[in-house]
Protein backbone atom coordinates (compact mmCIF):
# COMPACT_ATOMS: atom_id res chain seq x y z
CA UNK A 1 0.00 0.00 0.00
CA UNK A 2 0.77 3.38 -0.80
CA UNK A 3 2.07 5.39 2.50
CA UNK A 4 2.28 8.88 2.77
CA UNK A 5 3.56 10.47 6.07
CA UNK A 6 3.50 13.80 7.95
CA UNK A 7 5.48 13.61 10.31
CA UNK A 8 2.96 16.02 12.41
CA UNK A 9 -0.41 15.82 13.38
CA UNK A 10 -1.22 18.27 15.44
CA UNK A 11 0.98 21.38 15.86
CA UNK A 12 0.39 24.75 18.05
CA UNK A 13 2.84 27.85 17.67
CA UNK A 14 3.06 31.74 17.81
CA UNK A 15 2.91 34.46 15.28
CA UNK A 16 6.12 34.99 13.55
CA UNK A 17 7.47 31.43 14.24
CA UNK A 18 8.86 29.75 11.35
CA UNK A 19 7.09 26.25 10.63
CA UNK A 20 8.20 23.21 9.02
CA UNK A 21 5.65 20.54 8.02
CA UNK A 22 7.03 17.29 6.91
CA UNK A 23 5.80 14.69 4.59
CA UNK A 24 7.38 11.58 3.24
CA UNK A 25 6.06 8.91 0.90
CA UNK A 26 7.26 5.76 -0.11
CA UNK A 27 6.03 4.66 -3.39
CA UNK A 28 8.86 6.40 -5.53
CA UNK A 29 6.36 9.07 -6.47
CA UNK A 30 7.39 11.71 -8.90
CA UNK A 31 4.44 14.72 -8.11
CA UNK A 32 3.79 15.54 -4.64
CA UNK A 33 1.69 18.35 -3.42
CA UNK A 34 0.43 20.44 -0.25
CA UNK A 35 -2.69 21.31 -0.23
CA UNK A 36 -4.46 23.25 2.96
CA UNK A 37 -8.46 22.59 3.59
CA UNK A 38 -10.54 25.14 5.56
CA UNK A 39 -14.14 25.09 6.34
CA UNK A 40 -15.97 26.19 3.52
CA UNK A 41 -13.60 27.11 1.13
CA UNK A 42 -12.75 22.88 0.45
CA UNK A 43 -9.04 21.83 -0.44
CA UNK A 44 -6.71 24.51 -2.11
CA UNK A 45 -3.56 23.82 -3.80
CA UNK A 46 -0.42 25.38 -2.30
CA UNK A 47 2.12 24.37 -3.87
CA UNK A 48 3.56 20.63 -5.96
CA UNK A 49 6.73 19.37 -6.92
CA UNK A 50 6.93 17.49 -10.14
CA UNK A 51 10.51 16.39 -9.60
CA UNK A 52 13.33 16.65 -7.15
CA UNK A 53 14.33 20.77 -6.97
CA UNK A 54 11.45 21.21 -8.90
CA UNK A 55 8.05 23.16 -7.76
CA UNK A 56 5.36 25.20 -9.14
CA UNK A 57 2.75 27.44 -7.55
CA UNK A 58 -0.57 26.31 -6.81
CA UNK A 59 -3.39 28.93 -6.18
CA UNK A 60 -2.52 30.03 -2.95
CA UNK A 61 1.50 30.35 -2.62
CA UNK A 62 1.66 33.60 -0.70
CA UNK A 63 2.88 33.09 2.79
CA UNK A 64 4.29 29.83 2.17
CA UNK A 65 7.45 27.93 0.25
CA UNK A 66 8.44 24.53 -0.20
CA UNK A 67 11.54 22.36 -0.48
CA UNK A 68 12.12 19.11 -2.35
CA UNK A 69 15.66 17.83 -1.52
CA UNK A 70 14.65 14.35 -1.93
CA UNK A 71 12.07 12.31 -4.02
CA UNK A 72 10.39 11.37 -1.38
CA UNK A 73 10.41 14.16 0.80
CA UNK A 74 8.85 17.50 0.40
CA UNK A 75 8.50 20.07 2.74
CA UNK A 76 6.34 22.63 3.21
CA UNK A 77 7.89 26.01 5.24
CA UNK A 78 6.24 28.91 6.98
CA UNK A 79 8.62 31.72 6.91
CA UNK A 80 6.87 33.67 9.40
CA UNK A 81 3.67 32.13 10.45
CA UNK A 82 0.26 34.40 10.54
CA UNK A 83 -2.89 33.44 12.72
CA UNK A 84 -4.55 33.21 9.37
CA UNK A 85 -2.57 30.34 8.43
CA UNK A 86 -4.31 27.83 10.86
CA UNK A 87 -5.62 25.45 9.50
CA UNK A 88 -5.60 21.41 8.12
CA UNK A 89 -2.25 20.98 6.11
CA UNK A 90 -2.47 18.35 3.64
CA UNK A 91 0.30 16.08 1.16
CA UNK A 92 -0.07 14.18 -1.73
CA UNK A 93 1.69 12.11 -3.70
CA UNK A 94 1.34 10.36 -7.51
CA UNK A 95 2.70 9.21 -10.39
CA UNK A 96 2.96 11.88 -13.52
CA UNK A 97 2.09 8.92 -15.82
CA UNK A 98 -1.71 6.92 -15.98
CA UNK A 99 -3.20 6.57 -13.91
CA UNK A 100 -2.21 9.63 -11.57
CA UNK A 101 -3.99 8.63 -8.30
CA UNK A 102 -3.51 11.02 -6.07
CA UNK A 103 -2.78 9.32 -2.45
CA UNK A 104 -3.25 11.66 0.87
CA UNK A 105 -1.38 11.62 4.27
CA UNK A 106 -3.26 11.97 7.63
CA UNK A 107 -2.93 15.58 7.74
CA UNK A 108 -1.42 18.28 9.82
CA UNK A 109 -3.73 20.48 12.09
CA UNK A 110 -1.54 24.06 12.59
CA UNK A 111 -3.24 25.92 15.08
CA UNK A 112 -0.83 29.91 14.98
CA UNK A 113 -1.77 32.01 18.01
CA UNK B 1 -11.94 27.71 -14.47
CA UNK B 2 -12.72 24.83 -14.06
CA UNK B 3 -15.04 24.42 -10.82
CA UNK B 4 -16.51 21.54 -9.23
CA UNK B 5 -20.35 21.21 -7.59
CA UNK B 6 -21.12 18.72 -5.18
CA UNK B 7 -25.03 18.10 -4.39
CA UNK B 8 -26.28 17.40 -2.13
CA UNK B 9 -24.23 19.10 0.53
CA UNK B 10 -25.30 17.02 3.03
CA UNK B 11 -27.44 13.55 3.77
CA UNK B 12 -29.00 11.51 5.83
CA UNK B 13 -30.12 8.55 5.66
CA UNK B 14 -31.27 5.17 7.33
CA UNK B 15 -28.81 2.04 7.55
CA UNK B 16 -29.25 -0.38 4.67
CA UNK B 17 -30.28 2.47 2.12
CA UNK B 18 -28.70 2.89 -1.43
CA UNK B 19 -27.66 6.21 -2.23
CA UNK B 20 -26.21 8.13 -4.75
CA UNK B 21 -23.77 11.49 -4.50
CA UNK B 22 -23.52 13.88 -7.32
CA UNK B 23 -20.56 15.50 -8.52
CA UNK B 24 -20.41 18.45 -11.51
CA UNK B 25 -17.80 20.15 -13.19
CA UNK B 26 -17.53 23.00 -15.78
CA UNK B 27 -15.32 22.01 -18.21
CA UNK B 28 -15.44 18.49 -19.89
CA UNK B 29 -11.65 18.30 -20.97
CA UNK B 30 -10.54 16.61 -18.14
CA UNK B 31 -8.12 14.07 -17.52
CA UNK B 32 -9.58 11.75 -15.07
CA UNK B 33 -12.03 12.23 -11.96
CA UNK B 34 -11.52 10.96 -8.25
CA UNK B 35 -13.74 10.05 -5.44
CA UNK B 36 -12.17 10.31 -1.71
CA UNK B 37 -13.78 9.37 1.36
CA UNK B 38 -12.65 11.85 4.74
CA UNK B 39 -13.46 11.00 8.33
CA UNK B 40 -13.47 13.65 10.69
CA UNK B 41 -9.57 15.37 11.46
CA UNK B 42 -8.11 12.80 8.87
CA UNK B 43 -6.71 12.87 4.95
CA UNK B 44 -8.50 11.95 2.49
CA UNK B 45 -8.64 7.60 1.56
CA UNK B 46 -9.03 7.57 -2.34
CA UNK B 47 -11.89 5.43 -3.17
CA UNK B 48 -12.45 5.21 -6.75
CA UNK B 49 -10.60 6.42 -9.78
CA UNK B 50 -12.32 7.23 -13.81
CA UNK B 51 -10.07 7.92 -16.35
CA UNK B 52 -12.28 9.94 -19.01
CA UNK B 53 -12.27 7.04 -21.35
CA UNK B 54 -14.04 4.81 -19.17
CA UNK B 55 -17.92 4.80 -18.22
CA UNK B 56 -17.85 3.56 -14.57
CA UNK B 57 -15.62 2.06 -11.94
CA UNK B 58 -17.08 -0.47 -8.97
CA UNK B 59 -15.18 -1.43 -5.63
CA UNK B 60 -17.25 -3.29 -3.49
CA UNK B 61 -20.57 -1.40 -3.06
CA UNK B 62 -19.32 1.32 -4.67
CA UNK B 63 -19.79 2.71 -8.46
CA UNK B 64 -18.82 5.64 -9.74
CA UNK B 65 -19.54 6.75 -12.98
CA UNK B 66 -18.72 9.13 -15.53
CA UNK B 67 -20.22 11.23 -18.70
CA UNK B 68 -18.12 13.79 -19.28
CA UNK B 69 -19.80 15.12 -21.88
CA UNK B 70 -22.57 16.43 -19.56
CA UNK B 71 -19.70 16.99 -17.07
CA UNK B 72 -21.48 14.93 -14.10
CA UNK B 73 -20.28 12.16 -12.06
CA UNK B 74 -21.95 9.87 -9.63
CA UNK B 75 -21.11 7.59 -6.78
CA UNK B 76 -23.42 4.99 -5.96
CA UNK B 77 -22.99 3.31 -2.23
CA UNK B 78 -25.56 -0.02 -1.79
CA UNK B 79 -26.81 -1.04 1.15
CA UNK B 80 -25.25 2.11 3.71
CA UNK B 81 -23.51 1.39 6.71
CA UNK B 82 -22.97 3.12 9.76
CA UNK B 83 -19.40 2.81 8.95
CA UNK B 84 -19.97 5.13 5.64
CA UNK B 85 -20.57 8.10 7.53
CA UNK B 86 -18.05 10.76 6.07
CA UNK B 87 -17.49 13.14 3.93
CA UNK B 88 -17.31 12.25 0.22
CA UNK B 89 -15.32 14.35 -2.33
CA UNK B 90 -15.02 14.26 -5.51
CA UNK B 91 -11.57 15.94 -7.75
CA UNK B 92 -11.26 16.78 -11.32
CA UNK B 93 -8.14 16.36 -12.82
CA UNK B 94 -7.80 18.51 -15.87
CA UNK B 95 -4.36 18.97 -16.87
CA UNK B 96 -2.72 15.78 -15.61
CA UNK B 97 -1.17 17.17 -12.52
CA UNK B 98 -3.45 19.43 -10.32
CA UNK B 99 -6.69 18.61 -9.16
CA UNK B 100 -9.53 20.68 -8.49
CA UNK B 101 -12.02 19.43 -5.96
CA UNK B 102 -15.74 19.93 -4.80
CA UNK B 103 -16.90 21.01 -1.26
CA UNK B 104 -17.62 17.85 -0.61
CA UNK B 105 -20.99 15.65 0.79
CA UNK B 106 -21.54 15.22 4.62
CA UNK B 107 -23.31 11.89 4.20
CA UNK B 108 -25.01 10.46 7.46
CA UNK B 109 -26.12 6.41 7.87
CA UNK B 110 -28.13 6.02 10.72
CA UNK B 111 -28.28 3.03 12.53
Amino acid sequence: DVKVTQSSRYLVKRTGEKVFLECVQDMDHENMFWYRQDPGLGLRLIYFSYDVKMKEKGDIPEGYSVSREKKERFSLILESASTNQTSMYLCASSWPTPPRELFFGEGSRLTVL
Amino acid sequence: KQEVTQIPAALSVPEGENLVLNCSFTDSAIYNLQWFRQDPGKGLTSLLLIQSSQREQTSGRLNASLDKSSGRSTLYIAASQPGDSATYLCAVNGNGNKLVFGAGTILRVKS
